[in-house]
């Protein structure tokens, strides 16, 4: 029962550099999310796709861009990495079909930027 | 717009003390409650919630109450475990927008002494 899968878990960067964070969900879910979670600022969207071929902005999008690929798969790019981008990033995927719809959360990807 | 807002932690109980953590909301209309968990190392996953006002939620031995009058969805357990230490999250979805998104506070660390 796989659920929401993200790769790669851990992640060095130079910075300038460029990478994508990887996320796949396999329970038909249409609504998926990227967040950053950083010490004591607990969790902040950075893009949200409601379907297939639908993205928008969160609180903190500068510096990222996201791919609805399909509806299983939701890609999170960042192109040109700065240290201020080190973080902990979660995908995560729900039904989207009400606000009483559970979230469920990949293992987190740790990125840290040098 | 929406925000949650919870106790800053960290929480330090002696096992089976009573828990509580505190957690209010600022929304428009009338949006579902969520308490997450985090695990060291792991990603977050839900505990408990609450989809409309004096809805309580419940599991593992938590407790919450959708409480509309006090804008408030508190976190309770009679007897805490070593097990329960983690870090808890309190969250909104506001329901309205086709993604319904999910806004969480910044966290409560939770740490429970044998």
């Amino acid at each position: 029962n796989a659920g929401v899968t993200q790769t790669p878990k851990f992640q060095v960067l130079k910075t300038g550099q460029s990478m994508t964070l990887q996320c796949a969900q396999d329970m038909n879910h249409n609504s998926m999310y990227w967040y950053r979670q950083d010490p004591g600022m607990g969790l902040r969207l950075i893009y949200y796709s409601a379907s297939e071929g639908t993205t928008d902005k969160g609180e903190v999008p500068n510096g990222y861009n996201v791919s609805r690929l399909n509806k299983r798969e939701f890609s999170l790019r960042l192109e040109s990495a700065a240290p201020s981008q080190t973080s902990v990033y979660f995908c995560a995927s729900t039904d989207g079909g009400g606000s009483g719809n559970t979230i469920y959360f990949g293992e987190g990807s740790w990125l840290t930027v040098v | 717009g929406d925000s949650v807002t919870q106790m800053e932690g960290p929480v330090t109980l002696s096992e089976e003390a009573f828990l509580t953590i505190n957690c209010t909301y600022t929304a428009t209309g009338y949006p579902s409650l969520f308490w997450y968990v985090q695990y060291p190392g792991e990603g977050l996953q839900l505990l408990l919630k609450a989809t409309k006002a004096d809805d309580k939620g419940s599991n593992k031995g938590f407790e919450a109450t959708y409480r509309k009058e006090t804008t408030s969805f508190h976190l309770e357990k009679g007897s805490v475990q070593v097990s329960d230490s983690a870090v808890y999250f309190c969250a909104l979805s506001d329901g309205y927008s086709s993604a319904s998104k999910i806004i969480f506070g910044s966290g409560t660390r939770l740490s429970i002494r044998p």
